[in-house]
């Protein structure tokens, strides 16, 4: 079963905008892990946070992780039409399931050039 | 290229037969993850491995698929009498947790069809 949601499910947007995706989950994690996945390919790694981390950064991303709300946002700032893809959380928690990812339904972003 | 790979990359086939698919992880991960994900959701988890251990099975992996990692490196996935709910794209990930983190690479995966 899916661990979390992904708000909004479709996002569409310019180039040069700002976009925002939001997740959320249902149990304890040990981290949350944001992949891309380009129209029937593989996952791309994009960016992992640990429980005990609150912000991280990795280029034009920036993701947050509020476990309080059990929440997480990715940004991706001045966004290109390359950026266009399905964005998915994956929440990798913690205890003897250690490793096994849980996944959102995922946000699909277009960015119009 | 040295990232996960899996072969075939597209499988067509009729309902009731066998297929088996392949992945070969990154040559130092220690770990191997399979994934379903069918149209317009996310992945969701098949099975994993370490080294040679099947340490986990999700309740998806009905008795008509089975896993194997026979040398602790590549993998092989089986379907059984193969049902038209299989179509999906199945997903092979690897990983090493030898290290700090446990960032899964995945593979192009293998789409199915079961017609």
């Amino acid at each position: 079963s899916q661990q979390g949601e992904e708000d909004p499910q479709a996002l569409s947007i310019q180039e040069g905008e700002n976009a925002t995706m939001n997740c959320s989950y249902k149990t304890s994690i040990n981290n949350l892990q944001w992949y891309r996945q380009n129209s029937g390919r593989g996952l791309v790694h994009l960016i992992l946070i640990r429980s005990n981390e609150r912000e991280k950064h990795s280029g034009r991303l920036r993701v947050t992780l509020d476990t309080s709300k059990k929440s997480s946002s990715l940004l991706i700032t001045a966004s290109r039409a390359a950026d266009t893809a399905s964005y998915f959380c994956a929440t990798g928690p913690g205890g003897t399931s250690y490793g096994k990812l849980t996944f959102g339904q995922g946000t699909i972003l277009t960015v119009h050039p | 290229d040295t990232g996960v790979s899996q072969d075939p990359r597209h499988k067509i086939t009729k309902r009731g037969q066998n297929v088996t698919f392949r992945c070969d992880p990154i040559s130092e991960h220690n770990r191997l993850y399979w994934y379903r994900q069918t149209l317009g959701q996310g992945p969701e988890f098949l099975t994993y491995f370490q080294n040679e251990a099947q340490l986990e099975k999700s309740r998806l992996l009905s008795d008509r698929f089975s896993a194997e990692r026979p040398k602790g490196s590549f993998s092989t996935l089986e379907i059984q009498r193969t049902e038209q709910g299989d179509s999906a794209m199945y997903l092979c990930a690897s990983s090493f947790t030898g290290g700090a983190l446990d960032e899964q690479f995945f593979g192009p995966g293998t789409r199915l069809t079961v017609l």
